[in-house]
């Protein structure tokens, strides 16, 4: 079954201590993409990667970082979280061109 | 960056109505998709158009897309409660590949 999987789903944690979100696609695509959303707000984004060791900025990407070792994998790295990165992250893939995006069930990430 | 517009940003129906929200942008495209999202879960993908068409129809959804006036619109006939939800759009154009969306629109269909 083609689908995106984020780790974890929940995640409670205290500001400071570095956190890793994993994202996994099984459909081979080039594109894969961060972002969160927070009330009123949308979906604004963090990193995108068109490829392999290819990553680039989205519109948040402060407190951010991220890489793209694997074409499956795509990890949001938070080295020190803080409050303001409360909020709820999706990570989502697709491959280039025209196709739709596949999206994984989110990750609600509170930082106390 | 290019996004869409959503608009209305909410909207409450009865059911068994029609729903209509419309989606703007700014630069030239070369598809335009739809995508709905339940509360606190992944966006999905309804339907895509592309530019050089003016409608499609999936089900109880139809899409229309302006480009001359650079807008879409997405009709969801004989709603349903189960269809509330936010509903946001995605443009694809040019060199640009980023993959955003805007704020969508939060549809409540009352039963």
């Amino acid at each position: 079954e083609a689908q995106v999987t984020q780790n974890p789903r929940y995640l409670i944690t205290v500001t400071g201590k570095k956190l890793t979100v994993t994202c996994s696609q099984n459909m081979n695509h080039e594109y894969m993409s961060w972002y969160r959303q927070d009330p009123g707000l949308g979906l604004r984004q963090i990193y995108y990667s068109m490829n392999v060791e290819v990553t680039d900025k989205g519109d948040v990407p402060e407190g951010y970082k991220v890489s793209r070792k694997e074409k499956r994998n795509f990890p949001l790295i938070l080295e020190s979280p803080s409050p303001n990165q409360t909020s709820l992250y999706f990570c989502a893939s697709s491959s280039q061109g025209l196709a739709e995006a596949f999206f994984g069930q989110g990750t609600r990430l509170t930082v106390v | 960056s290019q996004q869409g517009e959503e608009d209305p940003q909410a909207l409450s129906i009865q059911e068994g109505e029609n729903a209509t929200m419309n989606c703007s942008y700014k630069t030239s495209i070369n598809n335009l998709q739809w995508y709905r999202q339940n509360s606190g879960r992944g966006l999905v993908h309804l339907i895509l158009i592309r530019s050089n068409e003016r409608e499609k129809h999936s089900g109880r959804l139809r899409v229309t897309l302006d480009t001359s006036k650079k807008s879409s619109s997405l009709l969801i006939t004989a709603s349903r409660a189960a269809d509330t939800a936010s509903y946001f759009c995605e443009l694809r154009g040019g060199s640009n590949y980023k993959l955003t969306f805007g704020k969508g629109t939060l549809l409540t269909v009352n039963p």
